[in-house]
């Protein structure tokens, strides 16, 4: 089964910190995306990798950047976080842009104090 | 442009009754069409996916989805609630407008199993 880990099942940070939150994924996939979720909202799409050092901006981007170094890892940064950045965040990973569905992480729920 | 709607924010069910999740979606272009589930504190696992082959699509735990192309919609179901279902549930669409085929989710489900 692929797996998606992510680093860290719970975080509190400060505001004005900056704060890394790392996704690594163990199946060779070409495409990667860090999702916010809150409650009565969904899933928003902050940040998405087709290749390693490519980046788009999701619907979200403001606030965050990401690194893709090697393949099988996607870092979402917040630059300086800020109490409206508290939120479940979720990694995922896909083979392809089209079909099989995303495989997800566990999540890291974030709190910014 | 492409966007989900999940009838629905909380279902609340017997266990051993069907559970039936309303999701209606639009899209320009053929969809692909997915449910997913997600249990508390955990990340979302798919249910099932339609890529335009059977439109009756069946799941993993005894979950089902039919995709209705005159409703547009894709509503999934299962003829027996169980204790364990209790989560919350996603469905979400994808097609290649715009050159992507980034998923676009509903705002989820909680289903609710009573004893």
């Amino acid at each position: 089964d692929v797996k998606v880990t992510q680093s860290s099942r719970y975080l509190v940070k400060r505001t004005g910190e900056k704060v890394f939150l790392e996704c690594v994924q163990d199946m060779d996939h070409e495409n990667m995306f860090w999702y916010r979720q809150d409650p009565g909202l969904g899933l928003r799409l902050i940040y998405f990798s087709y290749d390693v050092k490519m980046k788009e901006k999701g619907d979200i981007p403001e606030g965050y950047s990401v690194s893709r170094e090697k393949k099988e890892r996607f870092s979402l940064i917040l630059e300086s976080a800020s109490t409206n950045q508290t939120s479940m965040y979720l990694c995922a990973s896909t083979p392809s842009r089209s079909g099989p569905g995303y495989t997800f992480g566990s999540g890291t729920r974030l709190t910014v104090v | 442009a492409q966007s989900v709607t999940q009838l629905g924010s909380h279902v609340s069910v017997s266990e051993g009754a069907l559970v039936l999740l309303r999701c209606n979606y639009s899209s320009s272009v053929p969809p692909y069409l997915f449910w997913y589930v997600q249990y508390p504190n955990q990340g979302l696992q798919l249910l099932l996916k339609y890529t335009s082959a059977a439109t009756l699509v069946k799941g993993i735990n005894g979950f089902e989805a039919e995709f209705k192309k005159s409703e547009t919609s894709f509503h999934l179901t299962k003829p027996s609630a169980h204790m364990s279902d209790a989560a919350e549930y996603f469905c979400a669409v994808s097609d290649a407008s715009g050159g992507s085929y980034i998923p676009t989710f509903g705002r989820g489900t909680s289903l609710i199993v009573h004893p």
